[in-house]
């Protein structure tokens, strides 16, 4: 079946650091490949997406690009803040089958 | 401006008694889900509606069951909360049931305490 594996945390950084999480998947088929992020005592928030291999989606600094024949969709940021902590999600989408998560990967970024 | 909306946001109940959590959207999806999510867990699929049809998960509990009145609003019922039920309970909706372009968006849950 569908499977996501994503590195785990936490991963502490100083604010304008460079992220990478990685994210790799298991897949039949052409899935497309999420980031959700979620914040403290909040509900997730669609970050970016890709829905095809070469893919690359980007949002609020964030990007990733949908790598098939690494299978890896993995989350990039080049200048990290304080207010990106929070965890975040890798997530796939395959046929006729709701998400499948990772679990999570918890950043926090200090000043 | 939001899309969908979860009430309450922090819910407590006794031990044993009837809860109900509310999930609405103004995006007129076809599909709702209800996740249950744990403390630095991912969320766990509880079950979902594709319009009126209802589909359970394999391993969701009886205790919870879930009703769709219509197209907006989508109900979580759990009957006899235990203590192990407290948890972040999450709604999402999608456009379709399938299809892997579709996105799910989230509301913003609503946190389930059990005394």
């Amino acid at each position: 079946g569908n499977s996501v594996t994503q590195m785990e945390g936490p991963v502490t950084l100083s604010e304008e650091a460079f992220l990478t999480i990685n994210c790799t998947y298991t897949a039949t088929g052409y899935p497309s490949l999420f980031w959700y992020v979620q914040y403290p005592g909040e509900g997730l928030q669609l970050l970016l997406k890709a829905t095809k291999a070469d893919d690359k989606g980007s949002n609020k600094g964030f990007e990733a690009t949908y790598r098939k024949e690494t299978t890896s969709f993995h989350l990039e940021k080049g200048s990290v803040q304080v207010s990106d902590s929070a965890v975040y999600f890798c997530a796939l989408r395959g046929g006729n089958t709701p998400l499948v998560f990772g679990k999570g990967t918890r950043l926090s970024v200090i000043a | 401006d939001a899309m969908v909306i979860q009430n309450p946001r922090y819910q407590v109940t006794q031990f044993g008694k009837p809860v109900t959590l509310s999930c609405s959207q103004t995006l007129n999806h076809n599909v709702m889900y209800w996740y249950q999510q744990k403390s630095s867990q991912a969320p766990k699929l509880l079950f979902h509606y594709y319009d009126k049809d209802f589909n359970n998960e394999a391993d969701t509990p009886d205790n919870f069951q879930s009703r769709r009145p219509n197209t907006s609003f989508c109900f979580l019922d759990i009957r006899s909360p235990g203590l192990g039920d407290a948890a972040m309970y999450l709604c999402a909706t999608s456009r379709l049931a399938g299809g892997s372009t579709d996105t799910q968006y989230f509301g913003p849950g609503t946190r389930l305490t059990v005394l």
